[in-house]
């Protein structure tokens, strides 16, 4: 049972352009949501990330998203660059142990110039 | 340096040969973790440990075992390495509740690339 679900699984933007992600989690007791961005040939990083007293984290052009009575969650890139062309994984973990965490699938994000 | 380092970065091996991947790290964290990566899968936690007496199974941990030979070591160890093991693997660290606000953020080496013919 997967309980992560994150989609789109590819995603191709021009430059400028708004990218957002979207993931959905089925388990309530998750109550720490990171993003993680992954470039070719490196390990995932985190990006950026919330927790479910708030509805909304921005930092920079990364915004979250969050419905906690909708069970999801969504990244928003304004403006994006080609070097935010990358892999971004979603996550739902426990605020005290991030070794419990559940990640989506994992997102191929392409920028065009 | 990199404050989670994996050795070897990529592997090529035979089925049936065992195999040891390493990863060390700088940061202090007690907590260690591995996890694999496959094409449209994400990432699965193979095992994990919260210091050097501590070890646990994660989600998939069947064909794989680990030694965690000090707090900054965590190896893991393919006893007779399968096709499809063939993945990349990841090493990762936490701190612990209470030493930061790191307990609820991994950091990641770069992988290890490992195939198995």
């Amino acid at each position: 049972q997967q309980q992560v679900k994150q989609s789109p699984q590819s995603l191709i933007v021009q430059k400028g352009g708004i990218s957002i992600i979207n993931c959905a989690y089925e388990n309530t007791a998750f109550d720490y949501f990171p993003w993680y961005q992954q470039f070719p040939g490196k390990g995932p990083a985190l990006l950026i990330a919330i927790r479910p007293d708030v509805s909304e984290k921005k930092e920079g052009r990364f915004t979250i998203s969050f419905n906690k009575s909708a069970k999801q969650f969504s990244l928003h890139i304004m403006d994006s660059q080609p070097g935010d062309s990358a892999t971004y994984f979603c996550a739902a973990a426990f605020n005290t142990n991030a070794g419990k965490s559940t990640f989506g699938d994992g997102t191929t994000l392409t920028v065009k110039p | 340096d990199a404050d989670v380092t994996q050795t070897p970065r990529n592997r090529i091996t035979k089925t049936g040969k065992r195999i040891m991947l390493e990863c060390s790290q700088t940061k202090g964290h007690d907590r260690m973790y591995w996890y694999r990566q496959d094409p449209g899968l994400g990432l699965r936690l193979i095992y994990y440990s919260f210091d050097v007496k501590d070890i646990n199974k994660g989600e998939i941990s069947d064909g794989y075992s680990v030694s965690r030979q000090a707090q900054a070591k965590f190896s893991l160890s393919l006893e007779s390495a399968i096709p499809n093991q063939t993945a990349l693997y990841f090493c990762a660290t936490s701190d612990s509740p209470g030493t930061g606000s790191g307990a609820n953020v991994l950091t990641f080496g770069a992988g290890s690339r490992l195939t198995v013919l």
